[in-house]
């Protein structure tokens, strides 16, 4: 049972134009939304977050818009550098439990191209 | 600031054999969680130690047992190992819930092969 589904395997872009990643979740509990960004042979970095209460949160180049009636979130990328070539996962929690246990997608490989 | 160190990078093990996987938290943070990523997939939540406790747990059977240290160090114990195991061990640290989503720092991860 996949509650948090990145449907796109993989994205390609060119430098300089806009990267738009989905995802969609499942379980109307989930509360916190993040992305994270892996690099092969590293562990998973933070993106950026954002929660339920809002619809937008944006930092820099990267902005993850939120969908509540829609179960659905998206990260936008602009300008995409080629240093964004990464596999990028969303994730998911519901802050009312009483640990961190985050729900990752399967993830979107993203290749930007110069 | 001491970022989450892992060792190490890479094991292979027999299966049926035991393994033990050891995990340094970032510098502050007092919650460590573990997860499993197999090939092509996401990570998956095994389970969380907050004050030496285990306080969450994913669907991993009872063989996978961890460790909170004082210092808040972590090791990943894994008994009768199975072909399946075969994956990318993470360890993550964070600051507890009470401060409200706290995103998770990742370690480079162990490559766990069982032959």
């Amino acid at each position: 049972d996949q509650q948090v589904k990145q449907n796109s395997p993989s994205l390609s872009v060119q430098e300089g134009r806009i990267s738009i990643l989905n995802c969609d979740y499942t379980n109307s509990m989930f509360d916190y939304f993040l992305w994270y960004k892996k690099y092969p042979a590293e562990g998973p970095t933070f993106l950026i977050s954002i929660s339920s209460i809002k619809d937008k949160n944006e930092d820099g180049r990267f902005t993850v818009f939120l969908n509540k009636s829609a179960k659905h979130l998206s990260l936008h990328i602009v300008p995409s550098q080629p240093g964004d070539s990464a596999v990028y996962f969303c994730a998911a929690s519901d802050l009312k439990t009483s640990y961190d246990k985050v729900i990752f997608g399967p993830g979107t490989s993203l290749s930007v191209i110069p | 600031e001491t970022g989450v160190t892992q060792s190490p990078t890479h094991l292979i093990k027999t299966r049926g054999q035991q393994v033990t996987l050891r995990c340094s938290s970032q510098s502050g943070h007092n919650t460590v969680s573990w997860y499993q990523q197999a090939l092509g997939q996401g990570p998956q939540f095994i389970f969380q130690y907050y004050r030496e406790e285990e306080n969450g747990r994913g669907n991993f059977p009872p063989r996978f047992s961890g460790l909170q240290f004082p210092n808040y160090s972590s090791e990943l114990n894994v008994n009768a190992l199975e072909l399946d195991d075969s994956a990318l061990y993470l360890c993550a640290s964070s600051l507890a819930k009470t401060t409200g989503g706290s995103p998770l720092h990742f370690g480079n991860g162990t490559r766990l092969t069982v032959t």
